[in-house]
């Protein structure tokens, strides 16, 4: 049963457009939505995050947006580079518990 | 800090051995994380422990599959015997216990090949 799904599997942006990245979830218990970015070879690293009582969250490039009632949170880039070219993945805690659950990942490649 | 700490960072085994994998959390850190990553299943939590405690090994796929954590500086996630499906990456990750929305920092994995 994938918990929190993610879409999509894979998106190639021309460098300077906009990357976007959704996710979706059902269990109402999860109360803390981070982001991880995961280069080859090496382990997801945190990106940005948020928690269901804030809409949208911005640092520099990235910008999450969250909505509750809907149950879904995407990840923005804007001016995407080459040097975003990773793998991303949504993720969700559970109230009281410390452990995460990941989305399947999405691929990203932009073009020069 | 150096990080969370992997070792190996590669292992090839025959089917039917014994594999130990390794880690090394940040100093300091309350969690220590087991986490398994394949193309077909993504990341799926393995184990994880609270002051070497084991906390959830609802993960653990099998009876084959055991972790440990002797002391608060390290980790063991053993496999016996090892099967092909069992090739993946593992990554061991650990946080700080205080603080809702505490960051988990992840090793390089171990990248594990059983053939």
């Amino acid at each position: 049963q994938q918990q929190v799904k993610q879409s999509p599997q894979s998106l190639i942006v021309q460098k300077g457009g906009i990357s976007i990245i959704n996710c979706a979830y059902e269990n109402t218990a999860f109360d803390y939505f981070p982001w991880y970015q995961q280069f080859p070879g090496k382990g997801p690293a945190l990106l940005i995050a948020i928690r269901p009582d804030v809409s949208e969250k911005k640092e520099g490039r990235f910008t999450i947006s969250f909505n509750k009632s809907a149950k879904q949170f995407s990840l923005h880039i804007m001016d995407s580079q080459p040097g975003d070219s990773a793998t991303y993945f949504c993720a969700a805690k559970k109230t009281g518990r410390r452990a995460l659950t990941f989305g399947s990942g999405t691929r990203l490649q932009v073009q020069p | 800090d150096a990080g969370v700490i992997q070792s190996p960072r590669h292992e090839v085994t025959e089917m039917g051995q014994e594999v130990t994998l390794r880690c090394k959390p940040i100093s300091g850190h309350d969690y220590l994380f087991w986490y398994r990553q394949t193309m077909m299943r993504g990341l799926e939590l393995l184990i994880y422990f609270n002051n070497n405690v084991p906390i959830d090994d609802s993960g653990m796929p099998e009876d084959r599959f055991s972790a440990k954590m002797p002391n608060a500086s390290f980790s063991t996630l053993k496999i016996q015997p090892s099967e092909p499906r069992d090739s993946a990456v593992y990554f061991c990750a650990s946080s700080l216990e205080y603080g809702v929305d505490t960051e988990a920092f992840f090793g390089q994995g171990t990248r594990l090949t059983v053939v």
